[in-house]
Formats: structure tokens, sequence, C-alpha cells
């Protein structure tokens, strides 16, 4: 079954660009997608088609996919974007599959 | 605006059944996909199943399948999980997930979730 894998914690001071990374094998032939969740929330969507942003979402948040990583970089770090991210794409082998979920913490 | 709205969580023992439900309003039910995403307390997101926008074609994540089955009535603008066979390892908020238009698989409306705790 298809896996993607993310760091388990980043840290960021605020102000400074966070970088979040998802791999999985040929990831870049994929469609990646990012969702941002805070405590006792629901998740977000963040980013999709590798880099699009949905409305809404503030333009320091961006994304890329190659080779077999795909990655969201939060420029310009803020205190609210300390949250829990996924990544998540879709496979034929396993249908949709999430990453483990990386936890940012800006300080 | 676009809302889901999940029911039907609780308390059950396992080996026992129970079905969630998820209420949509704001957008035209019938032309999109939903999904069911699952997270177990203090653990990640888990897919569980897909139904098609016509409801003819339904997909399983192997910890579900033979023992979860995703419905929809397009009239009701709902979406069912009918679940069996309730193991403890399905503790889970369940959320259900409007899949977007655009290319890919990808969430972009998801409901605010319904605990469900498998326990004697």
């Amino acid at each position: 079954s298809y896996e993607l894998t993310q760091p388990p914690s980043v840290s960021v001071s605020p102000g400074q660009t966070a970088s979040i990374t998802c791999s999985g094998d040929n990831l870049g032939d994929k469609y990646v997608c990012w969702y941002q969740q805070n405590p006792g929330q629901s998740p977000v969507l963040v980013i999709y088609q590798d880099s699009k942003r949905p409305s809404g979402i503030p333009e320091r948040f961006s994304g890329s996919n190659s080779g077999n990583t795909a990655t969201l970089t939060i420029s310009g770090t803020q205190a609210m974007d300390e949250a829990d991210y996924y990544c998540q794409a879709w496979d034929s082998s396993t249908e949709v599959v999430f990453g483990g979920g990386t936890k940012l913490t800006v300080l | 605006q676009v809302q889901l709205v999940e029911s039907g969580g609780g308390v059950v023992q396992p080996g026992r059944s129970l079905r969630l439900s998820c209420a949509a309003s704001g957008f035209i039910f019938r032309t999109y996909v939903i999904h069911w995403v699952r997270q177990a307390p203090g653990k990640g997101l888990e897919w569980v199943a897909v139904i098609s926008d016509d409801g003819s074609n339904e997909y399983y994540a192997d910890s579900v399948k033979g023992r979860f089955t995703i419905s929809r009535d397009k009239p009701k603008n709902t979406l069912y999980l009918q679940m069996n066979s309730l193991r403890a390892e399905d503790t889970a908020v369940y959320y259900c997930a409007r899949e977007g238009l655009d290319s890919g698989t990808y969430f972009d409306y998801w409901g605010q979730g319904t605990l469900v705790t498998v326990s004697s």
C-alpha cells in the first residue's frame, strides 16, 4: 500500500519560513494537498493540486511537489499558524492516503 | 454557505452497530463525491470510505471493508455510514468531507465531526 511520510514536528520562529515535507514513492506524479488542523477543530484545506490556494487562505501558504517530495511552505510564519498539518494524495492501491501529520510549533 | 453536519455518534459496545449521518446543505449534493474520514484520539487522519456522486460506486479502506457501508439519500441530501461489528480500534471522530471538483482528490469542506467510542 502507498504511504506518505511527514516529520512529526517542525519548529519555526515568528516571521521566519517554515517548510513541512511529505515523502512518497514518485509523489511528484500525483496531486498533493495539505490540511491545517487546530486542536479540537476540523481540518481546513490550505493547498490543493500541489500549489493552489483555496479562497481565503493567506498568500504566505504555498506548496510544491517534485520527485518523491512535496513541500508546504509558510512564509512569514505567524503564531496563528501553529497547528497540525497533514499532506494527502490519491493512489490507486489505497484510494485516499494521508501523511502522519506534522505539528508546527511557532516559538 | 456549504455545511456538512454529522450526527449519530456515541458509546457502543464491541460487536454492535451504529449508523452515522451527514446532512449536507448549501450546495448541489447530487453533484459531489463525498467521503468519510476518521481520527482516533490523539492520532492522525485516516480515510474510511467514499461514494460517487450518483451513489453507484463505493470504495473502502481495508480496515473497514466488509463491516462498514457508505450510502447516500439524494432527496434528503444526506450521507450515511453504517458501521457493523464495531471494534475498539474504530473509536474515533468521524468526519464527512466533500471532494472538490478540480483534478486530484482533495476535501474542500469538512463537517465538525461526530465521536464514536467503542467500549464495553
